[in-house]
């Protein structure tokens, strides 16, 4: 089993639209969380930390859910320049991130 | 200030030959790690290095070596490359250790193909 799996997508979503999607990661044990965005042949590049409590940054929404294992991100009000490959990235306690294969949104005109 | 910077951005190397890439972490910035990203994957960690110690590796084979200098600037070494190796080198550095909520912050990549 992969330490993160998230939903590739990709997610076709029109401007204005909310678009939300989930990962789930395996060690119980893990310690942070965040999302990562990443553009086409581009660097990742830190969306957001996800705290405990749940939280958010503008039209982005995170939560962390221990119990279920399970990192949500939602984007509200889409934008085009919201396409991009999320990737949830968590951290456990071995100074390690470990990365899910990223879910692809396309927000369309 | 200047973000995370590598070198090169491109290479071009064949079967057997070994290969450097460099990266400069953030000024401040004492933790550097390595990631190999191949097309439609996320990035795997290699190595993480922190105060010229080497402070977690990932499954890669002893192939891949990496070392931190004083200035905390960062090498990795793969040897005896493989077709497999080509992708997108990413380097990463933080303010310390990944401890908890230490987000990394990432340079443009080295993209290597492999002939």
């Amino acid at each position: 089993r992969k330490e993160v799996e998230q939903d590739p997508g990709p997610f076709n979503v029109p401007e204005g639209a909310t678009v939300a999607f989930n990962c789930t990661y395996s060690n119980s044990a893990s310690q942070s969380f965040f999302w990562y965005r990443q553009d086409c042949r581009k660097e990742p590049k830190l969306l957001m930390s996800v705290y405990s409590s749940g939280n958010e940054d503008g039209r982005f929404t995170a939560q962390l859910n221990r119990a279920s294992q399970y990192i949500s991100l939602l984007i509200r009000d889409s934008k085009l320049s919201d396409s991009a490959t999320y990737l949830c990235v968590v951290n456990g306690d071995d100074y390690k991130l470990s990365f899910g294969a990223g879910t692809t949104v396309t927000v369309r005109a | 200030d200047a973000g995370v910077t590598q070198s090169p951005t491109h290479l071009i190397k064949t079967r057997g030959q070994h290969v450097t890439l460099r990266c400069s972490p953030i000024s401040g910035h004492k933790s550097v790690s390595w990631y190999q990203q191949v097309l439609g994957q996320g990035p795997q960690f290699i190595f993480q290095y922190y105060e010229k110690e080497e402070r977690g590796r990932g499954n890669f084979p002893d192939r891949f070596s990496a070392r931190q200098f004083p200035n905390y600037s960062s090498e990795l070494n793969v040897n005896a490359l493989l077709l497999g190796d080509s992708a997108l080198y990413l380097c990463a550095s933080s303010l310390e250790g990944q401890g908890p909520y230490q987000p990394q912050h990432f340079g443009d990549g080295t993209r290597l193909s492999i002939l």
